[in-house]
């Protein structure tokens, strides 16, 4: 069965650094695949999704997610924090024509440092 | 316009008791999907109505769950009677296509705790 596999459970950035939350996917097809992210109190939004046109995909609110099929990673970057990008964020997987259903990984918590 | 709206926002109740949450979509989509999330773990799908029809229901954990979507509109999704393990959030999401074109939008969920 397929997977996505997000890599710490919460990551801890300084306001300015580079942001990298990790993702890997497991599956011989490569899926579509999605970033979620959830605001306090909020229900999850799409950030972005890479549907095999263009490997690196460009989101909202400055994030950007590169598809590597090699290493199965769909990691999603921000070059610099601000203290809004603090929330939960999802990455998840969809394949056309199998079950029809989203996979969800289990969530990175981004904290934010001042 | 009006988002996924859901109600409760947060349940608690004693295992044994019974709870109803609902679900409103955005007007006019008519895929309406339950996810469950439990504490630490992923965002797992339950099932998915087209209309007030069940598409698949592959998720629903047991026969305690009991999931409704009468007229299209609206969906409740009951539990009878709760368990502790079944705490943890509850989303609700919907769309107007499915497949590639999908855009889920997902309401804030439920959070039910089950003491």
């Amino acid at each position: 069965a397929q997977s996505v596999t997000q890599l710490g459970s919460h990551v801890s950035v300084s306001e300015g650094a580079l942001v990298l939350l990790r993702c890997n996917y497991s599956s011989s097809v490569p899926p579509y695949l999605f970033w979620y992210v959830q605001y306090p109190n909020q229900g999850l939004q799409l950030l972005l999704k890479y549907t095999s046109a263009a490997t690196l995909v460009k989101g909202i609110n400055g994030f950007e997610a590169e598809f590597k099929k090699s290493e199965t990673s769909f990691h999603l970057t921000k070059p610099s924090a601000h203290m809004s990008d603090a929330a939960e964020y999802f990455c998840a997987a969809f394949h056309m024509n199998r079950d029809d259903k989203i996979i969800f990984g289990k969530g990175t918590r981004l904290h934010i440092l001042p | 316009e009006a988002g996924v709206t859901q109600f409760p926002s947060h349940s608690v109740i004693e295992k044994g008791q019974t709870v109803t949450l609902r679900c409103d979509p955005i007007s006019g989509h008519d895929n309406l999907y339950w996810y469950r999330r439990v504490m630490g773990k992923e965002i797992k799908f339950l099932l998915h109505f087209v209309k007030e029809s069940k598409q698949d229901e592959s998720g629903m954990p047991n026969n305690r769950f009991l999931a409704e979507r009468t007229g299209g509109t609206y969906s409740t999704l009951k539990v009878q009677p709760a368990e502790l393990e079944d705490s943890g959030v509850y989303f609700c999401a919907s769309s107007l296509y499915r497949g590639l074109r999908e855009k889920l939008f997902f309401g804030s969920g439920t959070q039910l705790s089950v003491l």
